[in-house]
């Protein structure tokens, strides 16, 4: 039972382009998501949060956007770089609940020159 | 501030032998988790302890995987004995109550076993 999925294994963007990444959750007592990045034989990095009761955050060239009637989120990256490619991770949790995390299966991006 | 620390960061047993693998999270950090992330799957959590004390070890195979905090601060995961499903990267995390961000762990670089 996959309660945060990441239908897309992989992604290749332009750089300069934006990078759109989603993810899709089932567990409506979520409320609280994270992303992270995860370059080659690293652990994954934290990278930008959003609370249920945002429907956006912004972070510099990051920004994610929370759909809760459709639960469903979003990451976008612009302008994309090609240091950006790297496996992003989508991560659900409910607050309160020792910091417990359901990961996605991951989004490869490959952001080219 | 150092990270996570973990070893080995590669691995490689036959089935049915044991392995053990060794974390140490940042200072300070009480609590700690140990993550099992399949190639091509997201990290799933295997055990997760508040200073030497078990929070959650739900998702942990219990019959083959064993995992201590003794001191509050190291802690090994062990499997024994091993099955070719077993191959996987071992991700050590760690929290502290004092991060800005709910949610945010910080992994260490992961163990990466082969079971042949």
């Amino acid at each position: 039972d996959q309660q945060v999925k990441q239908n897309s294994p992989s992604l290749s963007v332009q750089e300069g382009r934006i990078s759109i990444l989603n993810c899709d959750y089932t567990n409506s007592m979520f409320d609280y998501f994270l992303w992270y990045k995860k370059y080659p034989a690293e652990g994954p990095t934290f990278l930008i949060s959003i609370s249920s009761i945002k429907d956006k955050n912004e972070d510099g060239r990051f920004t994610v956007f929370l759909n809760k009637s459709a639960k469903h989120l979003s990451l976008h990256i612009v302008p994309s770089q090609p240091g950006d490619s790297a496996v992003y991770f989508c991560a659900a949790t409910v607050s309160g609940s020792a910091r417990q995390l359901t990961f996605g299966s991951g989004t490869q991006l490959t952001v080219l020159p | 501030e150092a990270g996570v620390a973990q070893s080995p960061r590669y691995k490689i047993i036959e089935k049915r032998q044991s392995v053990a693998f060794w974390c140490n999270p940042i200072s300070g950090h009480a609590t700690l988790y140990w993550y099992q992330q399949i190639l091509g799957q997201g990290p799933k959590l295997l055990i997760q302890f508040q200073n030497n004390g078990v929070v959650d070890d739900s998702q942990l195979p219990k019959d083959r995987f064993s995992a201590e905090r003794l001191k509050g601060v190291d802690s090994t995961l062990k499997i024994q004995p091993a099955k070719l499903e077993d191959s996987a990267v071992y991700l050590c995390a760690s929290s502290s109550r004092d991060s800005p961000n709910t949610g945010e762990l910080f992994f260490g670089e992961g163990s990466r076993l082969t079971v042949l």
